[in-house]
């Protein structure tokens, strides 16, 4: 089937660092992107996404960026806080509304 | 506006049993789809349903069933249970269900099969 692959599955940083989190899909057709972010117990929540026709999107200290040629994308928080740690799960959508999402990479921010 | 509802939250069934989980959307919303969320499997699409029509499915057994009703709500149903189907089952639900539409997750039925 279609895969979305995401790395690192681990990333710990400093608070006030960035983090960066890659996905990479297989489907050229798919043309929506959304991150979502799941604290302990909790359902994912987006909290950013992208469209094909965007190649970068900013919100506040988060952006993700978008390569449709080379299919991955990113994202990228900056000024990391430490209410930041979470799982933060990639995706894609193929297919109308069928979203393959990436294994997750768990995030600490480390005070 | 509610967000997304599924109940039960929590169940615990033994092997060869079957289970139905629900799923109610978000008003408004036409479509759902359901994922199995494991720790070493991630979050795996099973299907979706729109307007009563699964549109979707993933690579899960015929075990692995599901239905949508008129007003929306989804129900999905495992049958003869396994212990590797202890998971979190998310459902989300989506406005119009076709592309680029913003999934809604509800808090899940984590499911124990013993």
């Amino acid at each position: 089937g279609e895969n979305v692959e995401q790395h690192p599955s681990t990333l710990s940083v400093q608070e006030g660092d960035s983090a960066v989190i890659k996905c990479t899909y297989s489907d050229s057709a798919s043309n929506y992107f959304p991150w979502y972010k799941q604290e302990l117990g909790k359902r994912p929540q987006l909290i950013i996404d992208i469209r094909s026709n965007v190649g970068e999107k900013k919100d506040q200290r988060i952006a993700v960026t978008l390569n449709k040629t080379a299919k991955h994308f990113s994202l990228h928080i900056t000024e990391t806080q430490p209410e930041d740690s979470a799982v933060y799960f990639c995706a894609a959508l193929y297919n109308n509304n069928d979203m393959r999402f990436g294994a997750g990479t768990r995030l600490t921010v480390k005070p | 506006k509610a967000g997304v509802t599924q109940t039960p939250r929590y169940l615990i069934k033994t092997r060869g049993q079957q289970v139905t989980l629900s799923c109610s959307p978000i008003s408004g919303h036409r479509s759902v789809s359901w994922y199995q969320q494991t720790p070493g499997q991630g979050l795996q699409f099973l299907f979706e349903y729109f307007s009563e029509t699964q549109r979707n499915k993933g690579n899960f057994p015929g075990r692995f069933s599901g239905r949508q009703f008129s007003n929306s709500r989804s129900e999905m149903n495992v049958s003869t249970l396994e212990l590797g189907d202890s998971a979190l089952y998310l459902c989300a639900s989506s406005r119009v269900g076709g592309v680029q539409n913003e999934q809604f997750f509800g808090p899940g039925t984590r499911l124990t099969v013993l």
